[in-house]
């Protein structure tokens, strides 16, 4: 069966960093794009970013272009978001997905069971 | 950006009865459009792609239908574990965006 498994997630500081893991098992890793969800607490969901099978073409929400980096080790089957300046709007579950054909721009076949990030003082 | 407008916000049905959901785009996707089922406490799950195909192991009471710009998810005989939230996504552009989410109560 395939699996995503989200790590990385805490409690940080306004204006802090962390960095996102996401290890997948059980697919060709390098052959489906990448993405990372969020969803506040009570909230629905917000795409965050994206990432191509060979890890050449990022994308990003506006809500965090220029703060996080999406980015892939197809070696270790893992992908990664570096989050940086952190604010308390970025308080979430963020979600690791697959992507469900080939594209990059796609739907999301598959999710991990999510990781929490708490942004406050 | 895309935006995608479900309604109703929540729907009450009673069990055994169907539901409607739908999904509205700003401009059009095609059949670019997913939906997803998330109950309490877990991950979204696919449920639809392509506007109409079901994803694995989805069961045939679920049905989606649309194109452009109006899209509807339809449950057919709503089972207990049903009366959960739905969320539709468009992948047609850059940024993927959903729906704020259609949750389905119990009548």
């Amino acid at each position: 069966e395939v699996q995503l498994v989200e790590s990385g997630g805490n409690l940080v500081q306004p204006g802090g960093s962390l960095r996102l893991s996401c290890a997948a098992s059980r697919f060709t890793f390098n052959n489906y794009a990448m993405s990372w969800v969020r969803q506040a607490p009570g909230k629905g969901l917000e795409w965050v970013s994206a990432i191509s099978g060979s890890g050449d073409s990022t994308y990003y929400a506006d809500s965090v272009k220029g703060r996080f980096t999406i980015s892939r080790d197809n070696s270790k089957d893992t992908v990664y978001l570096q989050m940086n300046s952190l604010r308390a709007e970025d308080t979430a579950l963020y979600y690791c997905a697959k992507g469900g054909s080939s594209r990059s721009r796609c739907y999301m076949d598959v999710w991990g069971k999510g990781t929490t990030v708490t942004v406050s003082s | 950006e895309i935006v995608m407008t479900q309604s109703p916000a929540t729907l009450s049905v009673s069990p055994g009865e169907r539901a409607t959901l739908s999904c509205r785009a700003s401009q059009s996707v095609g059949t670019t459009l997913a939906w997803y089922q998330q109950k309490p406490g877990q991950a979204p799950r696919l449920l639809i792609y392509g506007a109409s195909t079901r994803a694995t192991g989805i069961p045939d009471r679920f049905t989606g239908s649309g194109s452009g710009t109006e899209f509807t998810l339809s449950i057919s005989s709503l089972q207990s574990e049903d009366f959960v939230v739905y969320y539709c996504q468009q992948h047609y552009n850059w940024p993927l965006t959903f729906g704020g989410g259609t949750k389905v109560e119990i009548k």
